[in-house]
Parts: C-alpha cells; sequence; structure tokens
C-alpha cells in the first residue's frame, strides 16, 4: 500500500519568512495530493491540491510543487503570518481509490 | 451547497458505557463517507469508510463499529468503551468521481470524546 512520510514535524518561523513543509509517497500509481490545514481544536480543512498532470499550483501566499520522478511534493507559504500557525497534513491517493494516505502532519508555528 | 453535520461536539463517558456518534451530510447524494480517529497532537487514524448504504469497511480491528442506515448518514458505535477510546473523532465526506480522480474529503466539526 502507499505510505506518505511528511517533514519535518515541527517548523518555527518568523512572521513574512517563507515555510516549506515535504512530503515523499511510494506508490507511483497516486495522482492526486490534497494539502489540510487545522487550527487547534478544529476540523482539518483543505487548502489546495494538485493532480500528476501538473507540476505546480499556486493560490495566493500557498503553492504546491509536485515531483512525479522524485516521488515527491511540497507545500510552500510565503510572508507567512500568525494565522498560518496550524497543523498541516499532506495525503495522496491513485486513481479509482477514494482512500486517501495521510502524512504524519507539520505542527507550523509562525512568531509574530 | 453540501454540509456535513456531526455531533455532539463533546463527550464525557465512564469506561465500559455504550457509544453513539452521528454524523449526516446535506447537498449531494451517494456519498463516500468516513470515520476518522485523532489522538492529541497526532495524525488521522481511519476507522471505517463506505460507498453506500449497509456497505462498511474496517480499517483498524478495535470494539468500534460503524453503520449507514441511509444514504447520507453514517453513525459511530461501540457497546462497551475504554480508555484508548478517548480521542478526537472526525466525520467526512467525498464525491465519488468516477473518470474525474480524486476527489478531496470534507470533514466535519468532530467530536471530542473524554472515557473516565
Amino acid at each position: 500500500g502507499e505510505n506518505v512520510e511528511q517533514h519535518p514535524s515541527t517548523l518555527s518561523v518568523q512572521e513574512g519568512d517563507s515555510a516549506v513543509i515535504k512530503c515523499t509517497y511510494s506508490d507511483s500509481a497516486s495522482n492526486y495530493f490534497p494539502w489540510y490545514k487545522q487550527e487547534l481544536g478544529k476540523r482539518p480543512q483543505l487548502i489546495i491540491d494538485i493532480r500528476s498532470n501538473v507540476g505546480e499550483k499556486k493560490d495566493q501566499r500557498i503553492a504546491v510543487t509536485l515531483n512525479k520522478t522524485a516521488k515527491h511534493f511540497s507545500l510552500h507559504i510565503t510572508e507567512t503570518q500568525p494565522e498560518d500557525s496550524a497543523v498541516y497534513f499532506c495525503a495522496a491517493s491513485g486513481r479509482g481509490s477514494y482512500i486517501p494516505t495521510f502524512g504524519r502532519g507539520t505542527s507550523l508555528i509562525v512568531h509574530p | 451547497s453540501q454540509t456535513i453535520h456531526q455531533w455532539p461536539a463533546t463527550l464525557v463517558q465512564p469506561v465500559g458505557s455504550p457509544l453513539s456518534l452521528e454524523c449526516t451530510v446535506e447537498g449531494t447524494s451517494n456519498p463516500n463517507l468516513y470515520w476518522y480517529r485523532q489522538a492529541a497532537g497526532r495524525g488521522l487514524q481511519l476507522l471505517f469508510y463506505s460507498v453506500g448504504i449497509g456497505q462498511i469497511s474496517s480499517e483498524v480491528p478495535q470494539n468500534l463499529s460503524a453503520s449507514r442506515p441511509q444514504d447520507r448518514q453514517f453513525i459511530l458505535s461501540s457497546k462497551k468503551l475504554l480508555l484508548s477510546d478517548s480521542g478526537f473523532y472526525l466525520c467526512a465526506w467525498s464525491v465519488p468521481a468516477p473518470g474525474l480522480g480524486n476527489q478531496p474529503q470534507h470533514f466535519g466539526d468532530g467530536t471530542r470524546l473524554s472515557i473516565l
């Protein structure tokens, strides 16, 4: 089955800095890669996703890049703000599979 | 638009008591439904998923069970709770979209379960 590794487990940055979270996956058949943000005590919410037919996707201050050859994808947050502080989860799933495999999460702390 | 309702928000139960958590989805038909558990400061553990009424798949052996009596209703149950059942329980749904690729999951607000 699919295995998703997520690093780092904790990331501490100063407000205004950039943050990068990386995930690697094992199944070359995986073709859908969502990212979720979970604020303390709240539900995970989709913030961005990417499919295997594109290499990069942007939405304002966040972007996701995908390297299918190396089987890794990354979340990039620019100009971080204190409200970006949360746990971020990556996930991967293959065509026809409705069960995503989640990474263990990254706790992002943005210091004002 | 689609919405997901999950209740109760918080629950405190004694060891050995039964459990019933309910989740309903509005605004979509035949959704894929999921139950996750999240221990404090930990990741998402998939417990059950369902692709249709009466169709339940279990990911982890445990003293919990799930049922889907109606298309948009998903219930998580236990006959006797254990201390280890404490956690944050999340219901989620996704759109089955054959031919369109996988779709994101949408989570409910969760139930925080404490076992005493």
